[in-house]
């Protein structure tokens, strides 16, 4: 079975220093990857996805990941933070259920990032 | 428009109760998921709804019953709610085959 492991449960940044946010997968298959964040009491947002080619993502709000079959990983970064970024953050595959009918995520347990003034 | 939406925004009950939870898309995609969100942020699939075929039920008590009217629609009924049941439910739609999912903002549902 698939899953995603955020090592970082939380993150402290200095607003304007660089982040990454570290994710690893399993999966038995191509995988299809996604960053999603989540404000507080909002739903989840599409930061960027993998699906194949080029390993660098570019995504919105600034934010890019890096897909490193070799690790298995899916690390998402940003060159310099800001304020608004304080959020939770979501590192998910999708896959495909067994019959090939569906599909669905699994998600990560998150990383809460905080941002210091 | 919101692209997903789900109604109540917040729900409070007692045990016992039965309650239901609706989600409308508008997007035109096909498939349609349910996921139950815990005290620890922790998401996790409960249901996929595939051009109104139950595709995916993950380990959900049988207390939990999507019902899907059309393509746009996906709701969830909850019968004899349990203290477990309290979290945060959201509604998702996609093209399908692993494509992005869009969330809807959640239904906190609160059991006293």
């Amino acid at each position: 079975a698939q899953s995603v492991t955020q090592p970082d449960i939380h993150i402290t940044v200095s607003e304007g220093a660089s982040l990454e946010l570290r994710c690893n997968y399993s999966y038995g298959a191509t995988p299809y990857l996604f960053w999603y964040v989540q404000s507080p009491g909002q739903g989840l947002q599409l930061l960027l996805k993998y699906f194949s080619g080029d390993t660098l993502v570019q995504g919105i709000k600034g934010f890019e990941a890096e897909f490193k079959r070799s690790q298995s990983s899916f690390n998402l970064r940003k060159p310099s933070v800001h304020w608004s970024d304080a959020a939770e953050y979501f590192c998910a595959v999708a896959y495909m259920y067994s019959g090939g009918g569906a599909d669905g995520l699994t998600f990560g347990k998150g990383t809460h990032l905080i941002i210091q003034p | 428009d919101t692209a997903v939406s789900q109604t109540p925004k917040y729900l409070v009950t007692q045990m016992g109760n039965d309650k239901s939870i609706k989600c409308e898309q508008n997007l035109g995609h096909d498939t349609m998921y349910w996921y139950k969100q815990d005290s620890k942020k922790f998401l996790k699939i409960m249901f996929s709804y595939n051009n109104k075929e139950l595709i995916i039920n993950e380990t959900v008590p049988n207390r939990f019953s999507p019902k899907s009217p059309d393509k746009a629609h996906l709701n969830l009924h909850i019968n004899s709610l349990e203290l477990g049941d309290s979290a945060v439910y959201f509604c998702a739609s996609s093209p399908g085959g692993r494509q992005p999912q869009h969330f809807g903002d959640g239904t906190r549902l609160s059991i006293l």
